[in-house]
C-alpha cells in the first residue's frame, strides 16, 4: 500500500522558517517525480513545486509565489521528501500536501499519490 | 501561466442525476489534464488523467473528455459518496495549475 506521511507543520511567525518532511512507502520512491501542493483555508489547490528523480538530476521547479524562499529536496536513501520554507509570510498559511507523480519519470504524469497534509500557520 | 477556468463553481444535484463539469484552459494543453476529487478534510484523489483515462479503482460512472482547451468531467449517475469538490489540473507546462474547483452539493 502506498503511503505518504507529512510532518513538521506548526505555527511560525512571519519571517520565520519551517521544514516539512514527507515519508514515502509502498512504491519505488526514487523513480518518481515528487511535488508539494498547498491549500489555504477554504481555498483551492496551489502547486508549490517539484523535484525530479536522479535520472533527471534532481532538478526542481517552483511556483513564482515561493521561488527564492522555498527549497525542495529529497533523500532517496530514506524515501523522504523535504520542503524548506524560509522568509515565511502570512499568505503561506495552508495545508501542505506532498504528492507523487503516478508513473516513474513521467513528464506529463498526474499526481497519483497524496499524503494526508500538514498544516502550516504563519502568524504573529 | 496557463489559467484553468472551471464551471460551474457550485452544482446542486440529486442522487441519480448526471453531472457535468467543464474546465477551459487559456491555451492549448493537448490532453495533459487531470481531474481530482476532494472531500472535506481529506487529500485530493486522482480520478482521471490524460483527459480521459480512468485511474485504477475509480468507478466507471466517472468519465472525462476533451483536448486542446476544453475538457469535461461527467458523472453519469451521482451517488451519495460523489458529493465533493472537483478540481482540474493541467500538467502540460510549468507552473502546473489547478482550476478553481467545483463543489457538488446535494439538492
Amino acid at each position: 500500500e502506498v503511503q505518504l506521511v507529512e510532518s513538521g507543520g506548526g505555527l511560525v511567525q512571519p519571517g520565520g522558517s519551517l521544514r516539512l518532511s514527507c515519508a514515502a512507502s509502498g512504491f519505488t520512491f526514487s523513480d518518481h517525480y515528487m511535488d508539494w501542493v498547498r491549500q489555504a483555508p477554504g481555498e483551492g489547490l496551489e502547486w508549490v513545486g517539484r523535484i525530479r528523480n536522479k535520472a533527471n538530476s534532481y532538478t526542481t521547479q517552483y511556483a513564482a509565489s515561493v521561488k527564492g524562499r522555498f527549497t525542495i529536496s529529497r533523500d532517496d536513501s530514506k524515501n523522504s521528501l523535504y520542503l524548506q520554507m524560509d522568509s515565511l509570510k502570512t499568505e503561506d498559511t495552508a495545508v501542505y500536501y506532498c504528492a507523487g507523480v503516478l508513473s516513474p519519470g513521467a513528464r506529463y504524469g498526474p499526481f497519483g499519490y497524496w499524503g494526508q497534509g500538514t498544516l502550516v500557520s504563519v502568524s504573529s | 501561466d496557463i489559467q484553468l477556468t472551471q464551471s460551474p463553481s457550485f452544482l446542486s444535484a440529486s442522487v441519480g442525476d448526471r453531472a457535468t463539469i467543464t474546465c477551459r484552459a487559456s491555451q492549448d494543453i493537448s490532453s495533459n489534464l487531470a481531474w481530482y476529487q476532494q472531500k472535506p478534510g481529506k487529500a485530493p484523489q486522482l480520478l482521471i488523467y490524460a483527459a480521459s483515462t480512468l485511474q485504477s479503482g475509480v468507478p466507471s460512472r466517472f468519465s472525462g473528455s476533451g483536448s486542446g482547451t476544453e475538457f469535461t468531467l461527467t458523472i453519469s449517475s451521482l451517488q451519495p459518496e460523489d458529493f465533493a469538490t472537483y478540481y482540474c489540473q493541467q500538467i502540460n507546462s510549468y507552473p502546473l495549475t489547478f482550476g478553481g474547483g467545483t463543489k457538488v452539493e446535494i439538492k
